[in-house]
């Protein structure tokens, strides 16, 4: 079935600092793709939806400046975490939609946790 | 009210039992995913239905459109299912997912 990765798996930072997590669709091109956010014991919240080669929707109460989303192509998209504070430390997943024919649907990436120091 | 609503919110059974889980929306939706999360937090997306029924290994996913109600069911269930199960609908007209707030599954050997 379709595939999407994302890099890192996890990762430690200090505050202040950016992190940029990458999200891939590896056998199919993704036309769009969700980034989602998850507190400990909370459902998924939707950040943003990014469409390949245009500005991506931010949902309301996210900030664009702080978390800079790009999607260069069809395969990849990026969040950047600009001047991560310990707040925003939570599990980051990323969603793809795409594939052909009946598999064309929503596909999820295996997240990415973030520990803001 | 959640316009997805899973029951139950937590769900603990003896291993090889039949384990249901159930979503109801109050939305007409084009879709209707069931998410699986392991303690580790990763998602696997198990079943994307729009109508009928779906079957892969021991899991088994059905929907009824009219009364906006989908089943997920674990024949002989097993400790590695132990994990959160979550539903999500696509509203018509709508490419984002509305989640549910997941059923927890504790398989006990």
């Amino acid at each position: 079935g379709a595939v999407v990765s994302q890099h890192p798996s996890w990762v430690i930072c200090k505050s202040g600092t950016s992190v940029k997590i990458e999200c891939r669709s590896l056998d199919f091109q993704a036309t769009t793709m969700f980034w989602y956010r998850q507190f400990p014991k909370q459902s998924l919240m939707l950040m943003a939806t990014s469409n390949e080669g245009s500005k991506a929707t931010y949902e309301q109460g996210v900030e664009k400046d702080k978390f800079l989303i790009n999607h260069a192509s069809l395969t990849l998209s990026t969040l950047t975490v600009t001047s991560a504070h310990p707040e925003d430390s939570s599990f980051y997943i990323c969603s793809a939609i795409g594939g052909a024919g009946e598999h064309y649907e929503q596909y999820f990436g295996p997240g990415t946790r973030l520990t803001v120091t | 009210k959640n316009e997805v609503e899973q029951s139950p919110q937590n769900l603990t059974a003896q291993e090889g039992e039949f384990i249901t889980i159930n979503c109801s929306y109050s939305v007409g939706i084009s879709a209707l995913h069931w998410l699986q999360q392991h303690p580790g937090g990763g998602i696997v997306s198990l079943f994307m239905l729009s109508s009928g029924k779906k079957k892969h290994g021991r899991l088994i996913a059905t929907i009824n459109i009219q009364e906006k109600h989908s089943s997920l069911h674990i024949t002989a269930s097993h400790p590695r299912d132990s994990a959160v199960y979550i539903c999500a609908v696509r509203p018509f007209g709508n490419e984002k997912l509305t989640f549910g707030t997941g059923t927890r599954l504790t398989i006990i050997p």
